[in-house]
């Protein structure tokens, strides 16, 4: 069954603090790995988007890992701001080509304090 | 260039009514794709749309039903509304044409409260 795990479901840190959210998943075939942003109530923002042949891609103070052989994402957010409080979402891409089979995670939900 | 766009922002309902949500697509995207989501949970597919037909489908009744216009924009509608569809509804819009790396851009969503 293609499933998307994710993990901690959620995580208290401190502003200017790091962090790793991991995701793994069991989607096959694997086309593509996305990570998501949602603030509460709105719509996901896309941060990252990694095929199998990358392993690392960053957007700011956000780098995402792949590693296609373990079926392993992981996504680190440096020097965290009280702005990036949201829901993180890996969402992988079961076809190529086929925008429809994405495979959602239920997110991890990441506060970040003063 | 504007994003997606949703409408209405938020709709209350009562249990066997039936609801119509529509979505515009971002400039120069022709695919709209439709998704459930539940407080606390991911988005779940519902469907997807190209070309004014409905391309794919994911795990939901044919009380879920779409349809997609020659602009590209799209509506969802949801007949004999149940409680459990009370959600958090999203549209995301692509590009057909890209497809290794394309990103879907979602709207901020309608959230549907059935009473």
């Amino acid at each position: 069954k293609n499933q998307v795990e994710q993990s901690p479901q959620s995580l208290i840190i401190l502003e200017g603090k790091n962090c790793t959210l991991q995701c793994n998943y069991t989607v096959s075939p694997f086309s593509n790995l996305r990570w998501y942003k949602q603030d509460t109530g709105r719509g996901p923002v896309s941060l990252t988007i990694m095929t199998f042949s990358e392993n690392t891609k960053s957007n700011g103070r956000y780098t995402a890992t792949l590693d296609a052989d373990t079926k392993q994402s992981s996504l680190h957010i440096t020097a965290s701001q009280l702005s990036d409080s949201a829901s993180y979402i890996c969402v992988v891409s079961g076809s190529e080509g086929s925008q429809g089979n994405l495979i959602f995670g239920k997110g991890t939900k990441l506060s970040v304090k003063p | 260039d504007a994003g997606v766009t949703q409408s209405p922002t938020h709709l209350i309902k009562t249990r066997g009514q039936q609801v119509t949500l529509r979505c515009s697509p971002k400039s120069g995207h022709d695919t709209v794709s439709w998704y459930q989501q539940a407080l606390g949970q991911g988005p779940q597919f519902i469907f997807q749309y190209y070309e004014e037909e409905e391309r794919q489908r994911g795990n939901f009744p044919d009380r879920f039903s779409g349809h997609q216009f020659p602009n590209y924009s799209s509506e969802l509608n949801v007949n004999a509304l149940l409680l459990g569809d009370s959600a958090l509804y999203l549209c995301a819009s692509s590009s057909a044409a890209q497809t290794y790396t394309d990103t879907q851009y979602f709207g901020p969503g309608t959230r549907l409260t059935v009473l």
